[in-house]
């Protein structure tokens, strides 16, 4: 299977705490998506991470991948009550086709 | 500017009945992709669209389903003799083109009764 999945499958915290999730894959992509879904509502793309590059960060997140371990982690500093939803990877094989999501990580940020 | 849309929210049939869903990307993008999304599940690849014709349909699940997008625009995402476990909410997304990144609707949810 092409499928990514996210470790670990759930993830209670408490609020200001650090949040790492994780997503390995199979087989070589040509980027990484990160993606929020609150209960019962659409996805919201967090970060796009393409082959040939490293680390990205957009305010309070942080996106690793290591294409040589076939991974990706998603740091959430600072975690928030508002954090609290389900985390989704996607890993796109070909350009434009066929965007394979992970079963995700449930996230509980406790205030 | 206006997301992704999707209609209805909402479907309520039964079985073997025949339901379309509609999805209304954002203006000017290209790609455009549908997923089926069970309780507890990520997200499951249905079809992409870039522009009018199917550029990978390899996730359709059987062909009591099909998709089209005649003007490269609005895309009917069409279920026949509908099954109980067709029920789950269907995603659609956009994207400028191909690779970049996806804007997602909020979702039809498909109860088949």
């Amino acid at each position: 299977s092409q499928q990514g999945e996210e470790d670990p499958q759930a993830l209670s915290i408490q609020e200001g705490e650090n949040a790492t999730m994780n997503c390995s894959y199979k087989t070589s992509i040509n980027n990484l998506q990160w993606y929020r879904q609150n209960s019962g509502r659409g996805l919201v793309h967090l970060i796009l991470i393409r082959s040939n590059e490293r680390e990205k960060h957009s305010g309070r997140l942080r996106v690793t991948l290591d294409t040589s371990k076939k991974s990706s982690s998603l740091l959430i500093t600072a975690s928030r009550a508002a954090d609290t939803a389900s985390y989704f990877c996607a890993t796109g094989y070909n350009y434009g086709q066929n965007f394979v999501f992970g079963p995700g990580t449930r996230l509980s940020v406790l205030p | 500017g206006a997301g992704v849309s999707q209609t209805p929210s909402n479907k309520v049939t039964e079985k073997g009945k025949y339901v379309e869903l509609r999805c209304d990307p954002i203006s000017g993008h290209t790609a455009l992709y549908w997923y089926r999304q069970s309780l507890g599940q990520g997200p499951e690849f249905l079809i992409y669209f870039q522009g009018t014709g199917a550029a990978d349909d390899s996730g359709l699940p059987n062909d009591r389903f099909f998709a089209v997008r005649p003007e490269g625009s609005v895309s009917t995402l069409k279920i026949q003799r509908t099954e109980r476990g067709d029920s789950a909410v269907y995603l659609c997304a956009s994207s400028p083109g191909s690779g970049e990144t996806q804007y997602f609707g909020p979702g039809t949810r498909l109860l088949v009764l």
